[in-house]
C-alpha cells in the first residue's frame, strides 16, 4: 500500500502565476482533504472533495479550487500567487463513513515558495 | 466555531525522563481527538485518538493521552523519552458538520530532547 502521495515535492513559483498541486489517496479511500501549512503555523482546513464534489470549505478565498477525478484522486489549483501563499500544501485522505469523523492519512506534502 | 490551544510552543525535556504536552480545546459537542507528529519536511503521522469510550487512550510509539472534558483538555504523555521523539506535535480536534468533515488543529509544540 503506497499511502497518500503527492507530486511535486517542491515547487517555486512567481506572483500572479498559477500552480496545481496533485494527490493521490490511500488505496481504499474516497475522501480527499487539503490542508494549507505556513511555516511555523498548524495545519489549515482549505477544503474537502468526496464524490467529485466539494463538500466543505475553510476560510479561502476563490483563488484556491479544486477537483477531485472518477480513481478518487485530487488537485489542488492556486491562482494569482501571492508571497502569503508560500507554505508546505497536505493532501490527507480518508473513507467516508457518514456521521463519522474517520481518521486521514496524511502526505508529505508539497512545499511551494512563491517568489 | 471550534479551536484548539497548545500553550507551549516550545519544549526541552531530558532523554529518559517524562513528558507531558497540554492541549485545550473548544467545540459544543464531543469532540473527536486527535494527536499527530511532525518530523522536519515531513507530513503528519497520527499518534492516538479519541472518539469515546475509555478517556485514557494509548498510541503509537509508547504516548498516552487523557481526556478531561471538565477541563477541555487532551494531554499527551510519555513516561520515557528517547532522542528520536524530538519533532513539532499537534493536537487536533475533528469536526463533522452537513456533508464533511475536518480537522482543527493547533499551533503546535516543538520538542527539543537532550542527549
Amino acid at each position: 500500500d503506497a499511502g497518500v502521495t503527492q507530486s511535486p515535492t517542491h515547487l517555486i513559483k512567481t506572483r500572479g502565476q498559477q500552480v496545481t498541486l496533485r494527490c493521490s489517496p490511500k488505496s481504499g479511500h474516497d475522501t480527499v482533504s487539503w490542508y494549507q501549512q505556513a511555516l511555523g503555523q498548524g495545519p489549515q482546513f482549505i477544503f474537502q472533495y468526496y464524490e467529485e464534489e466539494e463538500r466543505q470549505r475553510g476560510n479561502f478565498p476563490d483563488r484556491f479550487s479544486g477537483h477531485q477525478f472518477p480513481n478518487y484522486s485530487s488537485e489542488l489549483n492556486v491562482n494569482a500567487l501571492w508571497l502569503g501563499d508560500s507554505a508546505l500544501y497536505l493532501c490527507a485522505s480518508s473513507l467516508a463513513v457518514a456521521g463519522i469523523h474517520n481518521e486521514q492519512f496524511f502526505g508529505p506534502g508539497t512545499r511551494l515558495t512563491v517568489l | 466555531a471550534q479551536s484548539v490551544t497548545q500553550p507551549d510552543i516550545h519544549i526541552t525535556v531530558s532523554e529518559g525522563a517524562s513528558l507531558e504536552l497540554r492541549c485545550n480545546y473548544s467545540y459544543g459537542a464531543t469532540p473527536y481527538l486527535f494527536w499527530y507528529v511532525q518530523s522536519p519536511g515531513q507530513g503528519l503521522q497520527l499518534l492516538l485518538k479519541y472518539f469515546s469510550g475509555d478517556t485514557l487512550v494509548q498510541g503509537i510509539k509508547g504516548f498516552e493521552a487523557e481526556f478531561k472534558r471538565s477541563q477541555s483538555s487532551f494531554n499527551l504523555r510519555k513516561p520515557s523519552v528517547h532522542w528520536s521523539d524530538a519533532a513539532e506535535y499537534f493536537c487536533a480536534v475533528g469536526t463533522v458538520t452537513g456533508g464533511g468533515n475536518k480537522l482543527t488543529f493547533g499551533t503546535g509544540t516543538q520538542l527539543k530532547v537532550e542527549l
